[in-house]
């Protein structure tokens, strides 16, 4: 299983641009990077998913370079509600594989 | 409404009684998974099932059992619950093993 690795916690402000970066350094080639938004006693909720390069949906953006070893989930302009765990995961599509969540990045939005 | 519900959502119990907390989802999913989610500890998988009448161990699934007789249940039971068995713990489904829906959660305390 690929392992990943993320801050363990970020503050930002109402209104700027997030960026919170992955590392995965053993990903093979046929895992998919995926992120998650959790908040507190709530289940969580999928965000994103890519293969490589950029990802873009109407909640975030994903940036996967090259070499695939990272990634970088951005918010655009968060708000007070936004304040969530992030987890990044590495996941093999399309065989019978167990899910491995990291212990996130506490995102704290401030006023 | 596409959901994954969960029951009992607390539950309270001593050492030792039986106890099976329910999972059910209403989107044909084949996937389907249980997690515990601890302070400091993050989420982790207990077992996961692909389809009915398949399940596997995931990273925690000492002093557990779960069954998939039908596609849309996948209970979880507690044969022996111990105090450190105290635990939030969230259900899920998925078409794409990535991409999961998450129940609301079953707070358990052992004592």
């Amino acid at each position: 299983l690929a392992k990943t690795t993320q801050p363990i916690s970020m503050d930002s402000y109402e209104g700027q641009e997030v960026n919170i970066t992955c590392s995965h350094n053993n990903i093979a080639t046929n895992d998919y990077i995926t992120w998650y938004q959790q908040f507190p006693s709530q289940g969580p909720r999928f965000i994103i998913q890519g293969y490589k390069t950029k990802v873009t949906n109407e909640v975030a953006s994903l940036f996967i370079p090259a070499d695939r070893k990272s990634s970088t989930l951005s918010l655009p302009r968060v708000s007070l509600s936004d304040t969530a765990v992030y987890y990044c995961l590495v996941v093999l599509s399309g065989s019978a594989r167990q899910l491995t969540f990291g212990s996130g990045t506490q995102l704290t939005v401030l006023p | 409404e596409a959901q994954v519900t969960q029951n009992p959502r607390y539950l309270i119990t001593v050492t030792g009684k039986k106890l099976t907390v329910t999972c059910s989802q209403n989107m044909n999913h084949e996937y389907m998974s249980w997690y515990r989610q601890d302070p400091g500890l993050g989420l982790r998988q207990i077992y996961y099932s692909m389809n009915v009448e398949v399940t596997d161990k995931g990273d925690v699934p000492e002093g557990y059992k779960v069954s998939r007789k039908e596609k849309r249940n996948f209970p979880l039971i507690l044969e022996s619950p111990s105090p450190n068995q105290t635990s939030l713990y969230f259900c899920a489904s998925a078409e794409y093993r990535a991409q999961q829906y998450f129940g609301p959660g079953t707070r358990l305390t052992v004592t």
